[in-house]
């Protein structure tokens, strides 16, 4: 089946500072590459949608100067988040949709998901 | 504007019995919906995805049906054991987009 990885899968960073995660389609092109955002005990949240090539569509109330996607090649996405403060810290997945091997165009396939906290 | 509900929020049931997850959502026109599991802490695992214009799916012990018209899926496991013990989530893509509109999902607990 088709398979997302995320990288890394734990990171923790100072306020003020970078993080990049990366998120990959391993046997398939991903047109479409999704970010979402979760709090513990909350549902996930689209953050901001990509696709190859394309400035990234980003959900109402999502910074995309602190937030930002890069969809660079049909297998890699990255998210930067940009000068990070406590609040920052969440749980990160990314899911990527493409037809051919992966099957329906219409499904997605998830990431494991990067845990960020920021001291 | 696509909504879905998770019934219940949580759910605690001794080990052996058969139980069902409720998903209802507001819209019908959707492409097709999901049922995800979640352990804490981990990413997403899909369990099932329904086509439009499926009835049902099976995969194991889990058995998921649609109903479009009344806007609801049911989530069914067989025989729970405690390694189900997870948040179930389920998922409409309503359209071209392919974006998922998500449940709050349902905190399941199988007790041994």
């Amino acid at each position: 089946g088709a398979v997302v990885s995320q990288h890394p899968s734990w990171v923790i960073c100072k306020s003020g500072t970078s993080v990049k995660i990366e998120c990959r389609s391993l046997d398939f092109q991903a047109t479409t590459m999704f970010w979402y955002r979760q709090f513990p005990k909350q549902s996930l949240m689209l953050m901001a949608t990509s696709n190859e090539g394309s400035k990234a569509t980003y959900e109402q109330g999502v910074e995309k100067d602190k937030f930002l996607i890069n969809h660079a090649s049909l297998t890699l996405s990255t998210l930067t988040v940009t000068s990070a403060h406590p609040e920052d810290s969440s749980f990160y997945i990314c899911s990527a949709r493409g037809g051919g091997l992966a099957g329906s165009s219409y499904e997605q396939y998830f990431g494991p998901g990067t845990r960020l906290t920021v001291t | 504007k696509q909504e879905v509900t998770q019934i219940p929020a949580a759910l605690s049931v001794p080990e052996g019995e058969n139980l069902v997850l409720n998903c209802s959502f507001t819209d019908s026109a959707i492409y097709n919906l999901q049922w995800f599991r979640q352990d804490p802490g981990k990413g997403l695992t899909s369990l099932l995805l329904i086509q439009s214009s499926q009835r049902e799916q099976t995969s194991g012990r889990l058995n998921a049906s649609l109903d479009k018209s009344s806007g609801r899926s049911t989530l069914y496991i067989a025989a729970s054991q405690p390694g189900d013990s997870a948040t179930y989530l389920c998922a409409v893509t309503p359209d071209s987009n392919y974006q998922l509109i998500w449940g709050a999902g349902t905190k399941l607990i199988i007790k041994p």
